[in-house]
């Protein structure tokens, strides 16, 4: 069965500092990954995707990920971290990236000291 | 584009009552909808998937005549949580998938605050 880990509940960064939240996936196909942003009280607002071609995918809000498809690893990074990037962040898989369903890592909270 | 919208954003109901969670896809037709729960500090968890016209498929362990999802139309379903008690309240989201002219992928609902008190 798909899982997807996120081995760091909790990430803690100065502003303008780099960030890289890691994001380990068990997938038998091709898998369909994605990272969402989560605010508190909030929906999941997609960062970027990955189906195929380029592994290193671009986003918003200056995000990006690089797809490993021998470390099994779909790692996000920020070259400078803003305040606003506090929040909770979610790496997910599917198959289709349609009617299959995601299954979602267990977060990982982000935390940047001013 | 492919917004979802979804009402209300926090309900309160008193132990017993039912409450109904509504999604709505604004600019496209939602074939496929799930609908997640989400506990604090926790990651989401897939309850069922509908498909417009058909009976929702439920995960394991979500009881299905509690958790009643509706999915009638291509820009409306539903999620009816009824006779709700206190370990009901919880964070629900839905989500649907795009339609493959979008763009692979899935959008989400900004999510309902359920309390029971």
């Amino acid at each position: 069965a798909q899982s997807v880990t996120q081995p760091d509940i909790h990430i803690t960064v100065s502003e303008g500092a780099s960030l890289e939240l890691r994001c380990n996936y068990s997938y038998g196909a091709t898998p369909y990954l994605f990272w969402y942003v989560q605010s508190p009280g909030q929906g999941l607002q997609l960062l970027l995707k990955y189906f195929s071609g380029d592994t290193l995918v671009q986003g918003i809000k200056g995000f990006e990920a690089e797809f490993k498809r021998s470390q099994s690893s779909f790692n996000l990074r920020k070259p400078s971290v803003h305040w606003s990037d506090a929040a909770e962040y979610f790496c997910a898989v599917g198959h289709q990236g349609g009617s299959e369903k995601l299954v979602f890592g267990k977060g990982t909270k982000l935390t940047v000291n001013p | 584009g492919a917004v979802v919208s979804q009402h209300p954003s926090r309900v309160i109901c008193k132990s017993g009552t039912s409450v109904k969670i509504e999604c709505r896809s604004l600019d496209f037709q939602a074939t496929t909808m799930f609908w997640y729960r989400q506990f604090p500090k926790q990651s989401l968890m897939l309850m069922a998937t509908s498909n417009e016209g058909s009976k929702a498929t439920y995960e394991q362990g979500v009881e299905k005549d509690k958790f009643l999802i509706n999915h009638a139309s291509l820009t409306l379903s539903t999620l009816t949580v009824t006779s709700a008690h206190p370990e009901d309240s919880s964070f629900y989201i839905c989500s649907a998938s795009l339609p493959t002219g979008i763009g692979y992928g899935y959008t989400f609902g900004s999510g309902t605050r359920l309390t029971v008190v």
